[in-house]
């Protein structure tokens, strides 16, 4: 069966400082693979998302980047962290026939931006 | 442009009420409609997935339909329970009018069954 790991499961981080979030996916190849950001009271916003190793697609300009360095590794970055930046980071993934199939998600990591 | 709207945003009942949340979408040509749970500080769990041909769907004390022509999807818990406490979102991906990779996800509905 498929599995789904993100990790740190909370990070408290100050201003400025860099990050980096890892999602990892068990059990299938080729995944589609997605980050998502919900931040307080609102709903899931699509961040990142790649078709296959090297493949990052961008949905919304911030300080924020994405990296495949393996097909079931998908990697969160930022250099300079903002307050805003602050929120739940879900990692997700779906078969490439992501029209009839669901998306699966991790189990999620809180950022705390002080 | 595929909008998803969830009404209510919130709702709180009785334990062992009957209840339906309700999804509207904009774009009628999707391929399919799901359904998704969120418990606090946690990922989403799909609990149903409707193709686009299809009517309803269920699974266990959860009903889903699904009705193109007018844009609307209806979740149905029967004899609600405390364990049924969550955000219970709705998620069109992307349709034949869109293209892309992009899932249009309604805010959710806040469930909360008192024992």
């Amino acid at each position: 069966s498929q599995t789904i790991h993100q990790w740190p499961a909370t990070l408290v981080q100050p201003v400025g400082s860099p990050l980096s979030l890892e999602c990892t996916v068990e059990g299938t190849s080729n995944p589609n693979l997605y980050w998502y950001r919900q931040a307080a009271g609102r709903g899931l916003q699509l961040l990142f998302y790649s078709v296959g190793i090297g493949q990052i697609s961008s949905e919304v300009p911030q300080n924020l980047s994405a990296s495949r360095p393996q097909d079931r590794q998908f990697i969160l970055s930022s250099k300079k962290l903002l307050l805003s930046d602050s929120g739940f980071y879900l990692c997700a993934w779906s078969s490439a026939s992501y029209h009839t199939d669901t998306q699966y998600f991790g189990p999620g990591t809180r950022l705390t931006v002080l | 442009k595929q909008e998803v709207t969830q009404i209510p945003a919130a709702l709180s009942v009785p334990e062992g009420e009957n209840l339906v949340l309700n999804c509207s979408f904009t774009d009628s040509a999707i391929y399919n409609l799901q359904w998704f749970r969120q418990d606090p500080g946690k990922g989403l769990t799909s609990l149903l997935l409707i193709q686009s041909s299809q009517r309803e769907q269920t699974s266990g004390r959860l009903n889903a339909s699904l009705d193109k022509s007018s844009g609307r999807s209806t979740l149905y818990i029967a004899a609600s329970q405390p364990g049924d406490s969550a955000t219970y979102l709705c998620a069109v991906p992307p349709g034949l009018n869109t293209g892309g990779f992009k899932t249009i996800f309604g805010a959710g509905t806040r469930l909360f069954v008192k024992a």
